[in-house]
């Protein structure tokens, strides 16, 4: 079934430092999502991105999907605190179904 | 707009016993999703409603039933909870399966002793 791996699995920066997640399908993907959420709270929808080679920028960070939409990243330029959080990609299942399959996600923690 | 509710937020269940943890959206969207989040493991779908009357199973169904009791609602319960049940579970819900933004309730945090 489908898998989406993302990388790494916690992140230590200090503030003013920028930070990457990568996420990865073993399938074809026809959108991918990335949610944010804070600590003891619920994900929330950061961004979708359906088109090949797309990328599209929030502030500070910045969405990319890949050329054979397999793979996706977030980056985020001079970290903040408010920045702290999980970073999830999430992507469809196989078989077109309509499930919403999420990847570990990626905790950063920033220094101040 | 109350968005995505779960019910109830905090439960203590001791093994053996059963419950129903209940989810409700106001947004008329049609899909709803049972998700359990464990530490290092993410958000691992459970249960998956496309519409009202239909279910499907996602990457760790055991243990577990639903009922998509109409358009708004989607429960989700444990017949038998066993320690390996306890988790955060969060209920989430999109206007039409997996290509729309996704909304999440606030989390029913569930122990099994």
């Amino acid at each position: 079934g489908q898998q989406v791996m993302q990388i790494p699995q916690y992140q230590h920066v200090q503030e003013g430092e920028d930070f990457t997640t990568y996420c990865n399908s073993s399938t074809t993907l026809s959108n991918i999502q990335w949610y944010k959420q804070r600590p003891g709270g619920h994900p929330v929808f950061l961004i979708q991105l359906v088109k090949s080679g797309e990328v599209k920028k929030q502030k500070r960070l910045t969405f990319q999907f890949g050329e054979a939409k397999k793979n996706s990243s977030l980056h985020i330029t001079a970290t903040q605190t408010t920045d702290v959080g999980t970073y999830f990609c999430a992507g469809p299942g196989s078989s077109n179904t309509g499930k919403l399959i999420f990847g570990q996600g990626t905790t950063l923690q920033v220094k101040p | 707009n109350a968005g995505v509710t779960q019910t109830p937020k905090f439960q203590v269940l001791k093994t053996g016993q059963s419950m129903t943890l209940q989810c409700a959206q106001d947004m008329n969207h049609n899909s709803m999703y049972w998700y359990r989040q464990d530490p290092g493991m993410g958000l691992r779908l459970i249960y998956y409603s496309a519409s009202e009357g239909t279910t499907d199973k996602g990457e760790v169904p055991n243990g577990y039933n639903v009922s998509r009791l109409n358009k708004r609602e989607f429960s989700l319960r444990l017949e038998s909870a066993a320690p390996s049940q306890t988790s955060v579970y969060f209920c989430a819900s999109t206007i039409q399966g997996a290509r729309a933004e996704a909304f999440f309730g606030q989390g029913t945090r569930l122990t099994v002793v």
